[in-house]
């Protein structure tokens, strides 16, 4: 139980493009999802939180309008890099959980390329 | 934000040796959990630990919940080569909203045959 997947697993793009990234909870219904963001041998760094039907809340120094995120159903976030350029290249990784639990559930993560 | 210490950073060990590491918050924590992740993938959870002075077990994994609440330590018995990766404690505090966790460094392990 508590499978999270990502979709791409994998993606380039060019600079000035937009990147979209979806989450999806498969077996449970993920009332909060977070959105992750991690350089090459460093720890996670959150970017967001969001619940299910509400705006998501930011973390300090993180471009809400470059950053766009929508919690639209119980099972499905999605994140979209506006805009791109190469310093947005890297790791980023979902994580998702229910209400009673403190527990996240990460997703396999989804690694851009900016170009 | 919080600071979360984890130590040691890295280990290189022998297959069949034991592992330990621990994580230091500074400030109380209501919940720890124990992560790993392997090369480009995400972290996967191994253990999770909820009242001060908590030992649990997952196999030859055993995490144990601080008495001071403050820390936590996980030990690897009788380690093997797919026990390889970067380990991360993570812990929630009594401000945490939404269920946020707070992260440490990782420990990245390195097991030889």
């Amino acid at each position: 139980g508590a499978v999270v997947s990502q979709h791409p697993s994998r993606v380039i793009c060019k600079s000035g493009t937009s990147v979209k990234i979806e989450c999806r909870s498969l077996d449970f219904q993920a009332t909060t999802m977070f959105w992750y963001r991690q350089f090459p041998k460093q720890s996670l760094m959150l970017m967001a939180t969001s619940n299910e039907g509400s705006k998501a809340t930011y973390e300090q120094g993180v471009e809400k309008d470059k950053f766009l995120i929508n919690h639209a159903s119980l099972t499905l976030s999605t994140l979209t890099v506006t805009s791109a350029h190469p310093e947005d290249s890297s790791f980023y990784i979902c994580s998702a959980k229910y209400r009673e639990s403190y527990e996240q559930y990460f997703g396999p993560g989804t690694r851009l390329t900016v170009t | 934000g919080q600071q979360l210490n984890q130590s040691p950073q890295s280990m290189f060990i022998q297959e069949g040796e034991d592992v330990s590491m621990n994580c230091t918050s500074s400030s109380i924590f209501n919940t720890w959990l124990w992560y790993k992740q392997d090369p480009g993938e995400g972290p996967v959870l191994l253990i999770a630990l909820y009242k001060a002075g908590e030992l649990t077990s997952n196999g030859r994994l055993t995490a144990q919940f601080g008495i001071t609440r403050k820390d936590s330590f996980l030990n690897i018995s009788a380690s093997i080569p797919s026990d390889v990766g970067i380990y991360f404690c993570a812990g929630r505090d009594r401000g945490s909203t939404l269920g946020r966790l707070y992260f440490g460094r990782g420990t990245q392990l390195t097991v030889w045959p």
